[in-house]
């Protein structure tokens, strides 16, 4: 019963380097997000998307880009890092848009830009 | 400009007693909000929720108590167990037109002393 699932837990990356974060949920879920945890800051939205094969941006999306190829993978990719790029990423999915529909998060990955 | 403030970073208390985690809001067009809990090295798991219409809604151990007027809600957990040592998030959740948002709070880190 896996849920949502991050890979990588962690990274680092160097300035100007570039990466995709991967995240698979298996709860057949419409909806995913990607989110950005910043101490201070709470949960930022970064991209969502509501369904297969679209994505929309968030309150913070500058400097990352999502796919949906598959209903249930969601990948983010930085083209490149940035040190205000360092962050806990978490990945999440609902069955519909959250007012009743909960969100389901992954443990979240760990980046470092140097 | 902060729509969800949780303005206690941390708090502490005995095993037994009652919690209560306080959150606060600027925006009247939040419809839902709702409460999330994470452990260290996880994602945040969804914990309770409460519609804009109610001012109260109760699951076991967890209460949350809404005050519109105050833009005002509150988590209560009693009795407290170690279990519950963890970061707690309050979100507040808008329709705009279409575009749903779920705005979250900065977190507040509870721990239970046995």
């Amino acid at each position: 019963n896996a849920g949502v699932t991050q890979t990588p837990k962690f990274r680092v990356l160097k300035t100007g380097q570039s990466m995709t974060l991967l995240c698979a949920q298996d709860m057949n879920h419409e909806y995913m997000y990607w989110y950005r945890q910043d101490p201070g800051m709470g949960l930022r939205l970064i991209h969502y998307s509501v369904g297969e094969g679209t994505t929309a941006k968030g309150e913070v999306p500058d400097g990352y880009n999502v796919s949906r190829l598959k209903k249930q993978n969601f990948l983010l990719g930085l083209e490149s890092a940035a040190p205000s790029q360092t962050s806990v990423y978490f990945c999440a999915s609902s069955s519909g848009q959250g007012t009743y529909s909960p969100l389901h998060f992954g443990n979240g990955t760990r980046l470092t830009v140097t | 400009d902060q729509q969800v403030k949780q303005n206690s970073p941390s708090l502490s208390v005995q095993e037994g007693r009652i919690s209560i985690l306080n959150c606060d809001y600027t925006n009247s067009m939040f419809d839902y909000f709702l409460w999330y809990k994470k452990y260290p090295a996880e994602g945040p798991t969804f914990l309770i929720s409460i519609s804009s219409i109610k001012d109260k809604n109760e699951d076991g151990r967890f209460t949350v108590f809404l005050n519109k007027s105050a833009k005002h809600l509150s988590l209560h957990i009693v009795p407290s167990q170690p279990g519950d040592s963890a970061v707690y998030f309050c979100a507040a959740h808008q329709d705009n037109f279409g575009n749903e948002k779920l705005t979250f709070g900065t977190g507040t880190r509870l721990t239970i002393i046995p």
